[in-house]
């Protein structure tokens, strides 16, 4: 499968600790994305990189939150001293550039399946 | 920001055409219209785009008419894994621009096939 992937699918944790999610984009795509969706809302833009290059940022994107693409490949999302607030699914997207051997550019984002933080 | 109205819910049966119209009054000239399917507990799939008119692939129409101001995705021939949210999203979208923040999902219409 050559999709996105995100790591872990879910995560139980208490309030006050750090966690970390990891998204691995379609190898040949270079925007990475990354949302946010709570119970019965769309998802949320909290980020986006062009490579290592992190371009946009949401004002969803507290302090406490964190994300890197060191290499322009997979990207780290962390949280610190997470609050029951942070429960939600954490969604990672990857699109190519204009330009970037695609033949067409329809604006899709292909989506990770999610990672699903739960801050009790 | 180009905002968008749907309905919050739709039933349908199995084998209907089903068609969703979102609202968008205020839509941008560079703005297009992109829809997407949600299932539980995964992330969003791209549907189909468009500009003007009518765009058709192997899973939906999209019928913009002329002033743009709203759009509607319609699905033939739906069946029970047609089950899901359907999301209206209306801007510049990011692959051509980069401007992700722009680009909103909204509430979605939850769409539910039975028998």
């Amino acid at each position: 499968d050559t999709g996105v992937s995100q790591n872990p699918r879910h995560k139980i944790t208490k309030r006050g600790q750090n966690v970390t999610f990891r998204c691995d984009p379609i190898s040949e795509h270079n925007r990475l994305y990354w949302y946010r969706q709570t119970l019965g809302q769309g998802p949320e833009f909290l980020t986006y990189f062009q490579n290592e290059a992190q371009l946009e940022k949401s004002r969803l994107l507290s302090d406490r939150f964190s994300a890197e693409r060191p290499k322009g490949s997979f990207s780290t999302l962390e949280i610190q001293r997470t609050e029951q607030g942070d429960s939600a699914m954490y969604l990672c997207a990857s699109s190519p550039t204009p330009g970037q051997g695609v033949k067409t550019n329809t604006g899709e984002l292909f989506f990770g399946e999610g990672s699903r933080l739960t801050v009790l | 920001l180009a905002k968008t109205t749907q309905p919050i819910s739709m039933d349908s049966y199995e084998g209907q055409e089903v068609n969703i119209t979102c609202s968008h009054n205020n839509i941008a000239t560079n703005d297009y219209i992109t829809w997407y399917q949600q299932f539980p507990s995964q992330g969003p799939r791209f549907i189909i785009q468009g500009y003007k008119t009518k765009v058709t692939n192997e899973v939906a129409s999209l019928f913009i008419p002329a002033d743009r101001k709203s759009s509607t995705l319609s699905l033939p021939r739906v069946s029970l894994s047609d089950t899901a949210v359907y999301y209206c999203l209306v801007g510049d979208p990011p692959p051509r621009t980069g401007t992700a923040s722009k680009l909103t999902f909204g509430t979605g219409t939850r769409l539910q096939v039975t028998l």
